[in-house]
């Protein structure tokens, strides 16, 4: 079983704060890592798909790192805004075709 | 472009009945997905699908059976509904496992 975890569980921010989440991952049998976007009251919504150590993707104030080699990716908003809010989760393919959810990052952006 | 669609939004079984939930996909995607979603446990992916004809297991499959006949449809059934069986489920398709996941509205399910 591929333990993905995440930290915080919850986060409170300012609107303006960057902030950062993280996702952690058996390094071993690695084999792609995504990002979803969960608003209350709707579906998740992709962010990104990563597969290679070092790749760093980015999506207007919204940005992602993978490292392969030690198991984690960091999700960061700059300027967080009250439409933010929402809760962030990260999902890993592994080698052996299963895929596990985190239970995500809550956040909330307080005006 | 309907995007992915279940089929019922919500439903109420009594402890042993049967039901079927319908995924739709209008994205020629390859890959769908069943997932159920509980307080605490996130989402956790029950079976899905890397092609028409083909099904293969999630982490919590025990339960449930799929059916892949056509590619845009997934199915998903429960033979005899249990009371853990409550949950949200949601559908999801992608062209693969590098591509992004497009989920559905969800389907809420109790067992009485």
């Amino acid at each position: 079983i591929l333990n993905v975890e995440q930290s915080p569980q919850s986060l409170h921010v300012q609107e303006g704060d960057s902030t950062n989440f993280t996702c952690s991952f058996p390094s071993s049998n690695f084999y792609a890592l995504h990002w979803y976007r969960w608003e209350t009251a709707k579906s998740p919504e992709a962010l990104f798909v990563m597969t290679l150590n070092g790749d760093e993707k980015k999506k207007g104030r919204i940005s992602a790192t993978l490292n392969t080699k030690e198991g984690y990716s960091y999700l960061y908003i700059k300027g967080s805004q009250p439409e933010d809010s929402a809760t962030y989760l990260c999902a890993s393919w592994d080698t052996g075709n299963q895929f596990y959810f985190g239970t995500g990052t809550s956040l909330t952006v307080i005006p | 472009n309907a995007g992915v669609t279940q089929t019922p939004k919500f439903r109420v079984l009594k402890t042993g009945q049967s039901m079927t939930l319908l995924c739709a996909q209008d994205m020629n995607h390859e890959y769908m997905y069943w997932y159920r979603q509980d307080p605490g446990m996130g989402l956790r992916l029950i079976h899905y699908s890397v092609g028409e004809g083909t099904t293969a297991k999630g982490e919590v499959p025990d339960g449930y059976n799929v059916s892949r006949l056509k590619k845009q449809n997934f199915l998903l059934g429960l033979e005899s509904a249990a009371p853990s069986q409550t949950s949200v489920y949601f559908c999801a398709s992608s062209y693969g496992v590098y591509n992004e996941q497009f989920f559905g509205p969800g389907t809420r399910l109790t067992v009485l």
